[in-house]
């Protein structure tokens, strides 16, 4: 596609819901990236994907949060049993880890707005 | 663990009114600092510095590094109302990809 795209754009979950966050990047960018963003502050690194391999986890903020990528194209980030202090906004990005981690041009996503309830 | 602190969090100005934003990072294996502009949507790219002194420039906006004193600033110059936005800096590491964010800058700029 011509840019990253994320569905839902809001999603409401009431506390103790499952949700499912989706990013499409952009077509043949190998890397990805989940990025969480709180009301009033920079995005915070959840996960990083080279292809399908999950390379960096270490910002998932705990284990009700699961990312995948099963080929190396659109990534799912999962919370489970959602809880108020997960509201934010969750942004992906991508770039192709060829000439783009050059100019250091990461491509965002418009985020999806998660408000649990 | 990377540390990026951005200054002032919050700026109004008028239109035509030059601004500086700073950002402030201690990093332990630093590789490059990216700033970026956020409106009520995805955060754009604007620059990536890596060397010291060499200033990068785009239009009405550039952005300078120095490296000894772990610092980048942002100028923006006649500025516009289009210009309003959240400014963010990040830096990057030399051993990976990901990016480490400051809270950002939220910049207003009154007609």
């Amino acid at each position: 596609g011509a840019g990253v795209s994320q569905s839902p754009r809001y999603k409401v979950a009431k506390r103790g819901q499952d949700v499912a966050l989706r990013c499409d990047p952009i077509s043949g960018h190998v890397s990805l990236f989940w990025y969480q963003q709180a009301l009033g502050q920079g995005p915070e690194f959840l996960t990083y994907f080279q292809n399908e391999a999950q390379l960096d986890k270490s910002g998932l903020p705990s284990d009700r949060f699961f990312a995948e990528r099963p080929e190396g194209s659109v990534s799912t980030l999962k919370i489970q049993r959602t809880q108020q202090e997960d509201s934010a906004v969750y942004l992906c990005a991508t770039l192709d880890s060829r000439g783009r981690i050059l100019t250091g041009e990461l491509f965002f996503g418009e985020g999806s707005r998660l408000t649990v309830l | 663990e990377d540390k990026v602190v951005q200054s002032p969090l919050s700026l109004v100005v008028h239109e035509g009114d030059t601004v500086t934003l700073n950002c402030s990072y201690e990093v332990t294996n630093f590789r490059s600092l990216l700033w970026y502009k956020q409106e009520k949507k995805a955060p754009t790219f604007l620059f990536m510095l890596t060397s010291s002194g060499i200033e990068k420039k785009s239009g009405r906006l550039s952005s300078i590094l120095d490296k000894k004193e772990l610092f980048s600033i942002l100028n923006i110059t006649a500025t516009q109302t289009g210009d309003s936005a959240i400014y963010l800096c990040a830096v990057r590491e030399t051993s990976g990809s990901r990016l480490t964010f400051g809270e950002g800058t939220q910049l207003t700029v009154n007609p």
